[in-house]
């Protein structure tokens, strides 16, 4: 059975303290596994999709990398508006995505 | 990326009645999702919805409590039936081309009291 985990469940920075999520795998046949960040009463906003281990994609202050069993995603120098919830979601085919429980990230100015 | 709308955004409903969800999208799209998100829980797939075929659910889902529709590449309605307080949640359509991206609608939040 596909699974997910996602630590910490909740994570509280200062701006500007640089950290790592984590998200955990299990997964045959990985196809991709996305990133989303997920603000209070909206839909997922799609950051990044990995392919392959080794893979890095960034987009402004975060970095997504991946290994075989994990994913991380960086936040360098974060600022109050990226405080959101962070998921990620394996696909092992099809598009079917497996979402883990996220990381609730709260950046104080 | 693909612009997403739901209606209705919220609602609330009485036990036992039905609420049917729409989710347009302003391009064409092979391959639609409805996902549940309970209170406090990440997102849970309901059903694949492709156009011309029947939808697949996944494993705790059925057809005659959530039959979707998917009557063109840029439509599709999920029907949440004989409500009860366990199925207030938020509901979220998303579109994906390929194993490359996959984006979601706003999400219709369901109260059922």
């Amino acid at each position: 059975e596909d699974q997910v985990t996602q630590s910490p469940e909740a994570l509280r920075l200062q701006e500007g303290e640089s950290s790592s999520l984590n998200c955990s795998y299990t997964v045959s046949g990985l196809r991709g596994l996305f990133w989303y960040r997920q603000d209070p009463g909206k839909g997922p906003e799609f950051l990044f999709t990995l392919y392959s281990a080794g893979e890095e994609k960034e987009k402004e202050r975060l970095k997504a990398t991946l290994t075989k069993k994990e994913s991380f995603l960086h936040i360098t120098a974060p600022k109050p508006e990226d405080s959101a919830t962070y998921l990620c979601a394996p696909s092992g085919g099809a598009q079917k995505l497996v979402f883990g429980q996220g990381t609730r990230l709260t950046i104080n100015p | 990326s693909a612009v997403i709308s739901q209606k209705p955004s919220r609602d609330i409903c009485q036990r036992g009645t039905s609420l049917t969800i729409q989710c347009q999208v302003d391009s064409q799209v092979t391959m639609m999702f409805w996902y549940r998100q309970q209170p406090g829980q990440s997102l849970t797939l309901i059903a694949t919805a492709n156009q011309g075929s029947e939808a697949t659910y996944e494993s705790g889902f059925v057809i005659d409590k959530f039959p979707i529709s998917r009557p063109n590449l840029t439509f599709s309605t999920l029907t949440v039936s004989n409500m009860s307080p366990e199925d207030s949640s938020i509901y979220l359509c998303s579109v994906g081309e390929g194993d490359n991206e996959q984006f979601f609608g706003p999400g219709t939040r369901l109260t059922v009291l």
